[in-house]
């Protein structure tokens, strides 16, 4: 099965950098996806890492340590509209993609 | 337009009285799958199919059923519904490289109340 384990809050100002960690617990690990979502909209993809590294998408980066079982979102150049909930997810080998709880990011003025 | 339409978008039903939440996607993806999302627990996978008649469990599939008798359609079928399965349900599709890649397209979403 899968466990991933990511902050449940965060709060930052406009302009200020975020970085949202995410450790997780799976068998067959395959690769680290993260999400957006607004309001209990639509989740929308971000970014996928399934080697080690850093992934650069625009203001938006997601790094991974799969020796660490580990990775982050880094958002940076924080606007109001980023504010939202994010999740990580963890695709297996058996194609099952299992999901964080989320981490609500709130953007202040 | 790409996209992934869910019906209903909301629901309000009284325990035991059978119920489907359609999906369709019109991107001819093979891979697709069903989500609840509750308040802390994030999206909970309930079943997935990776191709027309190939469907498998999640990790919350009990009172649930699913069907893929066509590309493009995956309902999710709720026999007998509870009030436990009050929650907010998404369908979501990639094909085989954009799994590969993570990327999901979402529906948007089917707010479903048992009484």
């Amino acid at each position: 099965g899968q466990s991933l384990e990511q902050p449940s809050e965060v709060t930052a100002v406009e302009g200020a950098i975020v970085q949202i960690n995410c450790t997780y617990q799976t068998s067959g690990f395959y690769g680290l996806s993260w999400y957006q979502q607004h309001d209990g909209g639509a989740p929308t993809f971000l970014s996928y890492n399934a080697l080690d590294g850093l992934e650069e998408t625009g203001r938006f980066s997601s790094f991974l340590s799969r020796s660490d079982s580990y990775g982050y979102l880094l958002l940076q150049e924080l606007q109001m509209k980023d504010s939202a909930s994010y999740f990580c997810a963890a695709r297996s080998n058996d194609y099952k993609l299992s999901f964080g709880a989320g981490t609500t990011v709130t953007v202040r003025a | 337009e790409a996209q992934v339409t869910q019906n209903p978008r909301y629901l309000i039903t009284v325990t035991g009285k059978k119920l489907t939440v359609t999906c369709s996607q019109n991107m001819n993806h093979e891979y697709m799958s069903w989500y609840r999302q509750d308040p802390g627990l994030g999206l909970r996978q309930i079943y997935y199919s990776m191709n027309v008649e190939v469907t498998d469990k999640g990790d919350v599939p009990e009172g649930y059923k699913v069907s893929r008798k066509e590309k493009r359609n995956f309902p999710l079928i709720l026999e007998s519904p509870s009030p436990n399965q009050t929650s907010l349900y998404f369908c979501a599709s990639s094909d085989t490289g954009g799994f590969n890649t993570g990327e999901l397209f979402f529906g948007e979403g089917s707010r479903l109340t048992v009484l």
